[in-house]
């Protein structure tokens, strides 16, 4: 079955960078885009970015421009999303989501990042 | 981008209806038919209920069912169940060679 995992939980200090993993399976990788999306605890879904897992482009939020990068490995059928100068507000789970248009589907389980001192 | 705007809480006896709205602009939910509906229960991943403004994926009971006027998209919920009490937001396509943008969230509570 069409299914994506993410990497473990993880705690960083402000600072310093985070990247998370999203292994697909029981698909082709490169026919999809790979979504990014956050949610603060308690907080409403963020759009982040997307990856064309195809040729490689990718398209992020303005908000999020110049501190996020997505990249992916297709030998590994893996999308990467690293994160850097976190701070204290970069506190959420962050979840992969396959796209094609405006079907986003399945998505990760989520992947809790921490920032804290 | 700024986020859609959806009420912040909706309800609803077992049985009833209710419909979930989601306003954005003639740049976002106006200007495309990429409208999606997502549910999301407490601690997990969101799931895909509505697609491309009103298609059902397989396997989302017909009791689901998305609409779009203008600048503002609808998600009604009829025969509610206890198990649609979630959270749900809206998602569109808003243009500019691929951003998309989210609603800030609805709770719905079956009462």
């Amino acid at each position: 079955q069409v299914q994506l995992v993410q990497s473990g939980a993880e705690v960083k200090k402000p600072g310093a960078s985070v990247k998370v993993s999203c292994e697909a399976s029981g698909y082709t990788f490169t026919s999809y885009v790979m979504h990014w999306v956050r949610q603060a605890p308690g907080q409403r879904l963020e759009w982040m970015g997307w990856i064309n897992a195809g040729n490689g482009n990718t398209k992020y939020s303005q908000r999020f421009q110049g501190r996020v990068t997505i990249t992916w490995d297709t030998s590994a059928s893996t999308a990467y999303m690293e994160l850097s100068s976190l701070r204290s507000e970069d506190t959420a789970v962050y979840f992969c989501a396959r796209g094609h248009t405006s079907t986003w589907s399945p998505w990760g389980q989520g992947t809790l990042v921490t920032v804290s001192s | 981008q700024s986020a859609l705007t959806q009420p912040p809480s909706a309800s609803g006896s077992p049985g009833e209806s209710v419909t979930i709205s989601c306003t954005g602009t003639s740049s976002d939910v106006g200007g495309y038919n990429y409208v999606s509906w997502y549910q999301q229960h407490p601690g997990k991943a969101p799931k895909l209920m509505i697609y491309e403004v009103s298609k059902r994926p397989s396997g989302v009971p017909n009791r689901f069912s998305g609409s779009k006027s203008g600048n503002t998209a609808s998600l009604t919920v009829s025969g509610l169940q206890a198990e649609d009490e979630a959270d749900y937001y809206c998602n569109s396509y808003a243009g500019s060679d691929g951003v998309w943008v989210f609603g800030g969230g609805t709770k719905l509570t079956v009462l």
